[in-house]
């Protein structure tokens, strides 16, 4: 069954760090490339970050660039998301995609995980 | 970065009444749109992807069209199930961007 479970979400004081983890299973997360898409309570959708899938250098937004890295383990399955300097905007649920179709540039996201809360409080 | 507004922001409707949304880019995406339904408590979900084409397995009652900058999404009959959030998702460019998102009820 093609899977993606995101975890090391949780509550974290204004200015600290946290690392969140995506597990592949059901297909190999080396030939794909993957992103990360964060939706604070109650709001709309925002892309984060990608990584290719040689776990080259990523792209960033603009919101959480110099802040947020990814990284990847293609031996693991695993791709993580590195998050330093949190704020409280940066409260949301936090989602890891593959990208399925490309325009050449980026595409679409043919499967989500199930989201691991961030919460960004003192 | 291409903005993606999406209308309306909320829609209700009959079961079995046709629905429309509408999603309009900034700039030309050509036809590098997708559009996700998202239920309540639960990930988006694939629909369909380059502007028209279905995703396996998603009922045939959803269409999409368009290219360019104007794009609609269609449900040909609704039905309770489909009562989500949907929302549009450019990826011409290297920094995608998704619509604001449409509210769909039952009336």
């Amino acid at each position: 069954q093609v899977q993606l479970v995101e975890s090391g979400g949780g509550v974290v004081q204004p200015g600290g760090s946290l690392r969140l983890s995506c597990a592949a299973s059901g297909f190999p997360l080396s030939i794909y490339v993957m992103h990360w898409v964060r939706q604070a309570p109650g709001k709309g959708l925002e892309w984060m970050a990608v990584i290719p899938s040689d776990g080259s250098s990523g792209n960033y937004a603009d919101s959480v660039k110099g802040r947020f890295t990814v990284s990847r383990d293609n031996s693991k399955n695993t791709q993580y998301l590195q998050m330093d300097s949190l704020t409280a905007e940066d409260t949301a649920i936090y989602y890891c995609a593959r990208e399925g179709h490309s325009s050449g540039k980026c595409g679409d996201f043919d499967i989500w995980g199930q989201g691991t809360m961030v919460s960004v409080s003192s | 970065d291409i903005q993606m507004t999406q209308s309306p922001s909320t829609l209700s409707a009959s079961v079995g009444e046709r629905v429309t949304i509408t999603c309009r880019a900034s700039h030309s995406i050509n036809s590098w749109l997708a559009w996700y339904q998202q239920k309540p408590g639960t990930a988006p979900e694939l629909l369909i992807h380059q502007a028209s084409t279905l995703k396996i397995g998603v009922p045939s009652r959803f269409s999409g069209s368009g290219s360019g900058t104007e794009f609609t999404l269609t449900i040909s009959s609704l039905q309770p199930d489909d009562v989500a959030i949907y929302y549009c998702q450019q990826y011409h460019s290297y920094s995608p961007t998704f619509g604001q998102g449409t509210k769909v009820e039952i009336k």
